[in-house]
């Protein structure tokens, strides 16, 4: 079963917007991941925040982690054409040693002109 | 560097019928994984390997079989084709430590008819 959700399934926006992506997960996690596909194309690593960490960030990017809660967020800001892409979060799953990710269905962003 | 390769890009099969989906990384590293990527169900893990010579099963393993004879190749195998195993396949590797991101390559659509 998937551990992660992501939510909105889809979010459009114009460029210069911000764009926020909610992940709520189910079980205790070690650290959560966010990953980016863009259409045709293998994920690419975003960013990882570990369980004791509530915030942190890269660039555009910011993840916060409310593990009370069982939820992360990813903002994007000033959002441009090109992060046009699905945005997944991942957690590691303990079951295998930590040696995998569990996935979510992700959230489709598209960013307008 | 290429990082992970996935052979072929594309292959139409027809029920029955048996093939090989090959992943070449030339990162050193000693986690592999592959996963199947299904519309609104993200990746899901089929199988993943931690080291040469071992294998183990992921979240959805059978019709699957695979080998990691080499550090740098993991293989997929479909023994009896099927139309549910249509779907695009991923392959990524890691480095070995909690919290290390995964590298993807750019998935082979298979399609089962």
């Amino acid at each position: 079963s998937q551990q992660g959700e992501e939510d909105p399934q889809a979010l459009s926006i114009q460029e210069g917007e911000n764009a926020t992506m909610n992940c709520s997960y189910k079980t205790s996690i070690n650290n959560l991941q966010w990953y980016r596909q863009n259409s045709g194309r293998g994920l690419v690593h975003l960013i990882l925040i570990r369980s004791n960490e509530r915030e942190k960030h890269s660039g555009r990017l910011r993840v916060t982690l409310d593990t009370s809660k069982k939820s992360s967020s990813l903002l994007i800001t000033a959002s441009r054409a090109a992060d046009t892409a699905s945005y997944f979060c991942a957690t590691v799953n303990m079951n295998s040693g930590y040696s995998t990710l569990t996935f979510g269905k992700g959230t489709m962003l598209l960013v307008s002109p | 560097n290429a990082g992970v390769t996935q052979t072929p890009k594309f292959r139409v099969l027809k029920t029955g019928q048996s093939m090989t989906l090959l992943c070449a990384q030339d990162m050193n590293h000693e986690y592999m994984y592959w996963y199947r990527q299904d519309p609104g169900m993200g990746l899901r893990l089929i199988h993943y390997s931690v080291g040469e010579g071992t294998t183990a099963k992921g979240e959805v393993p059978d019709g699957y079989n695979v080998s990691r004879l080499k550090k740098q190749n993991f293989l997929l195998g479909l023994e009896s084709a099927a139309p549910s195993q249509t779907s695009v396949y991923f392959c990524a590797s890691r480095w070995t430590g909690l919290g290390q991101p995964q590298h993807f390559g750019d998935g082979t659509r298979l399609s089962i008819l």
